[in-house]
């Protein structure tokens, strides 16, 4: 099994412009998040969806969308690219219920994103 | 939201010796604590998971504490190794839907 998986690794943006961070987990799991990870800040919550269809904000949306079409894929889209969102962005999912929701987080590598 | 801290400094260790992490929180007590490691330029990955009703929790080398009194967790790492050298991060239960939040992480150093 890959796990979770993210593309790209790498990107550097202009200002202004615009990109969808890929993530695709082929474990089933009903759970997906999106992290963004600033040295010395630890992960910050952006976006998450309990399952196909459904999603919700996290600590720090402004900027971001999602969707979630599918089980297996949840992507990032920013519309319009700043400066602050220069960061490292984390994939994670997770099988959790309301009665056993103690899921451990599988992340993905991560993308690392610059914006010039 | 919680205010999670973990010691910002790195954790320089000499092989062999325990290494002793904390996780302090602020608010309520969350009905569990994760802590994961993190390696430079790859994504954290989940060691182990305490619950408020447990008082520790064991797993090869590693032991974790809850004290919901303290609102604190510590991290402990026997018979250290160079292998061990990695972030730590703890991450608490924030919603009756299990998110997380995440504490920024310690630094551990392992030299041999």
């Amino acid at each position: 099994n890959a796990g979770v998986t993210q593309t790209p690794k790498f990107r550097i943006l202009k200002i202004g412009q615009s990109m969808t961070l890929q993530c695709t987990q082929d474990m089933n799991h009903n759970y997906m998040y999106w992290y963004r990870q600033d040295p010395g800040m630890g992960l910050k919550l952006i976006y998450y969806s309990v399952g196909a269809g459904i999603t919700d904000k996290g600590e720090v949306p402004n900027g971001y969308n999602v969707s979630r079409s599918t089980t297996e894929d949840f992507p990032l889209r920013l519309e319009l690219a700043a400066p602050s969102q220069t960061s490292v962005y984390f994939c994670a999912s997770s099988y959790s219920d309301r009665r056993k929701n103690t899921g451990e987080l599988f992340f993905g590598e991560g993308s690392r994103l610059t914006v010039l | 939201s919680q205010k999670i801290e973990q010691n910002s400094e790195a954790l320089n260790i000499q092989e062999g010796k325990t290494a002793t992490l904390t996780c302090n929180y602020t608010n309520y007590s969350p009905a569990y604590l994760q802590w994961y490691r993190q390696d430079p330029g790859r994504g954290p990955v989940f060691l182990l998971l305490i619950r408020e009703n447990e008082k520790e929790k064991r797993k090869e080398r590693l032991k974790v504490t809850f004290d919901t009194t303290l609102k604190q967790s510590l991290f402990h790492i026997t018979a250290s190794q160079p292998a061990d050298s990695a972030t730590y991060l703890c991450a608490l239960r924030t919603d009756s839907w299990g998110k997380l939040q995440f504490g920024a992480g310690t630094q551990v150093v392992v030299t041999p």
